[in-house]
């Protein structure tokens, strides 16, 4: 049974305006969270992660919000750019073992100009 | 610069033939992990290791075994390829703040 879902498989979003992509988790014991990007071709590539211990983490234009209550958390693009289109993962695992991540399906985004 | 690569990065087989994809890595990780990524799942774990000399499967580990002789090397290996395991692979490891840093992957087509 999938623990991380993507229940968006694609998304589009206009140059320069806010691109969301949610994911939810099922397994209430996972405490660290993470993005990935992926470009056709290339292999997966880190975005930004989020521990349990917090509900917002921001790097530059990529800002991630857990929901702990809800089991949910979301990636913010601000502005998008057309270079931003992408297949993204949402990811979930636990910080203090070495056990591998579970991730989800994927949302391709694509920005238009 | 360390860097994980992955080869063949194209491979077509026939059904039944023994595969081995080479995964390596010179950050000196410890976790090195084998995905899969088929349209529709995502990316699911085959197999993954610890350290030299322990490998444990993943969710989807039918079909594939892996092997961990030294720290830079997981090899995959597909005892008897079938269709089923056509797909893209992926090899990752895991850095100490658990970010895992990904391969390039290996395209598998079994005819």
């Amino acid at each position: 049974d999938q623990q991380v879902k993507q229940n968006s498989p694609s998304l589009s979003v206009q140059e320069g305006r806010i691109s969301i992509l949610n994911c939810d988790y099922t397994n209430s014991m996972f405490d660290y969270f993470l993005w990935y990007k992926k470009y056709p071709a290339e292999g997966p590539t880190f975005l930004i992660s989020i521990s349990s211990i917090k509900d917002k983490n921001e790097d530059g234009r990529f800002t991630v919000f857990l929901n702990k209550s809800a089991k949910h958390l979301s990636l913010h693009i601000v502005p998008s750019q057309p270079g931003d289109s992408a297949v993204y993962f949402c990811a979930a695992g636990l910080s203090n073992s070495g056990y591998a991540l579970n991730f989800g399906k994927g949302t391709s985004l694509l920005v238009t100009p | 610069d360390a860097e994980i690569t992955q080869s063949p990065r194209h491979k077509i087989t026939e059904t039944g033939r023994q595969v081995t994809l080479a995964c390596h890595q010179t950050w000196n990780h410890n976790n090195m992990f084998w995905y899969r990524q088929d349209l529709g799942h995502g990316l699911r774990l085959i197999h993954y290791s610890y350290g030299v000399q322990d490998t444990n499967k993943g969710e989807v580990s039918d079909g594939y075994s892996v092997s961990r002789s030294n720290t830079e090397d997981l090899p995959l290996t597909l005892e008897s390829a079938a269709s089923s395991q056509t797909s893209v692979y992926f090899c990752a490891s895991r850095r100490d703040t658990g970010e895992l840093f990904f391969g390039e992957g290996s395209r598998l087509t079994v005819l």
